[in-house]
């Protein structure tokens, strides 16, 4: 059974351009949540996705922003970047209908310039 | 403001010794607890969680959870060099997701050899 992948694993972009990452969830899962760690501090939720709708947001602006696809598999889009939104992005997949807890994929390293 | 706060150290813990580490949550609806332990430059991986009041034992690993002190810890019995690590403490307010995990900023743990 493979669990959640990510990609790619490093990126670097210039502030103002705009940024996707990419989510494999772990096969039977349908809920994909993202997070973001900046450095020296825990994990902060963005949002999290069911059945290809937002289900649920933390304390991000719009310019952060996702999909969900037929396959469960997950996009995080990320407009107009800031030197601040260089962090660790992680996701995370798991059935709705439970109560399992998260485990994370490698995570993508974002650095903005 | 859902918050979770843990010391971040560093906690210096001989090896062999019991390492305790301890969470302190504000949302008193918060139904679930979880500890994930991150090695530098790696995605947080899930060791404990925990639902009800009162301990949970798993190997070497021990979660307690006081709702009405709104307090976690998780103990590690044995200390091997290996659980050098920051260990993060998360609570989830309810079931399903929704609302994302919030997480403290973890404590940095070093066994010493």
């Amino acid at each position: 059974e493979t669990g959640v992948t990510q990609s790619p694993t490093h990126l670097i972009k210039t502030r103002g351009q705009q940024v996707t990452l990419r989510c494999s969830s772990q096969s039977g899962h349908n809920t994909v949540s993202w997070y973001q760690q900046a450095l020296g501090q825990g994990p902060q939720f963005i949002f999290q996705y069911y059945r290809e709708e937002e289900n649920g947001r933390g304390n991000f602006p719009p310019r952060f922003s996702g999909l969900q696809f037929p396959n469960y598999s997950s996009e995080l889009n990320v407009n107009a970047l800031e030197l601040d939104d260089s962090a660790l992005y992680l996701c995370a997949s798991s059935p709705r209908d439970s109560n399992s807890p998260l485990h994370f994929g490698n995570g993508t390293r974002l650095t903005v310039t | 403001q859902k918050e979770v706060e843990q010391n971040s150290g560093p906690l210096s813990v001989p090896e062999g010794a019991i390492a305790s580490l301890n969470c302190t949550y504000s949302d008193r609806g918060s139904q679930s607890f979880f500890w994930y332990r991150q090695y530098s430059g790696k995605s947080p991986e899930l060791i404990m969680f925990i639902y009800s009041n009162g301990d949970k034992e798993d190997g070497r690993f021990t979660a307690q959870l006081n709702k009405a002190s709104q307090y976690v810890s998780l103990l590690i019995r044995d200390s091997q060099p290996s659980d050098s690590a920051t260990y993060l403490c998360a609570a989830e307010l309810s079931g399903g997701g929704a609302d994302g995990l919030t997480f403290g900023k973890g404590t940095h743990l070093i066994i010493q050899p």
